[in-house]
């Protein structure tokens, strides 16, 4: 089947400009995560959505960062204003979610590269 | 809090040795422990998981990683390194019931 898929693969922006990044999950699951992947911090999380439970955005460095899940499946992550230090690769994850931790698994997208010039 | 280590950033094997990416990790709690790979311009693989059912886990492409409570320890091997195996691994702990904590990773060189 399907696995996580996300566009752009790449988008290069100027400072300053707005970006959205689109990950679409596997089918049927209830559960998304974004991910941020860069040079100077590793692999971070970002941001979480359990089904019609508030997102927990523990993890979005600043409050340029949102991101949305629209009717449960498709999830935009915005950044407004890009800063060069938002060049990363995002990468999103889905997972069952409705299960217990020792069965749910991760499944990661290809991810989205972004670079702020 | 819960944290991952990975003892070394690179790691060089000559193909056919036995390759060892070592993992330590810090949880309060039983933990829920994994290892995924990353091939170049690619998203994260998982490989294996544990999650207490049994200490040595097998995954996938002949990687096995066994969980050691004592010495807090969930390093990955394979018998024999292929060069196929060259990619960046990742080891990483549940932290609650789902964000993952990632290590700094650990990239595998495999020399012919």
């Amino acid at each position: 089947g399907a696995g996580v898929s996300q566009s752009p693969s790449n988008k290069v922006t100027e400072k300053g400009k707005d970006v959205e990044l689109r990950c679409d999950p596997i089918s049927g699951h209830t559960a998304l995560y974004w991910y941020r992947q860069s040079l100077g911090q590793g692999l971070e999380f970002l941001i979480y959505f359990q089904g019609n439970s508030a997102p927990d955005k523990s993890g979005l460095p600043s409050d340029r960062f949102s991101a949305e899940r629209t009717g449960g499946s498709v999830s935009t992550l915005t950044i407004q204003r890009t800063q060069q230090e938002d060049s990363a690769v995002y990468l999103c994850a889905s997972s069952l979610g409705h299960v217990g931790p020792s069965t749910d698994t991760q499944y990661f997208g290809p991810g989205t590269r972004l670079t702020v010039l | 809090a819960q944290s991952v280590t990975q003892l070394g950033s690179h790691v060089s094997v000559s193909e056919g040795a036995l390759v060892l990416l070592r993992c330590n990790y810090s949880s309060s709690v039983p933990p829920y422990l994994f290892w995924y790979v990353q091939y170049p311009n690619q998203g994260l693989q998982l490989l294996l998981k544990y999650t207490s059912a049994a200490t040595l886990v097998k995954g996938i492409n002949g990687f096995e990683a066994e969980f050691k409570k004592s010495e807090t320890s969930f390093h990955l091997t394979k018998p024999s390194a292929h060069m196929s195996d060259a990619a960046e691994y990742f080891c990483a702990v549940r932290s609650g019931s789902y964000k993952l904590i990632f290590g700094s990773g650990t990239r595998l060189l495999v020399r012919p």
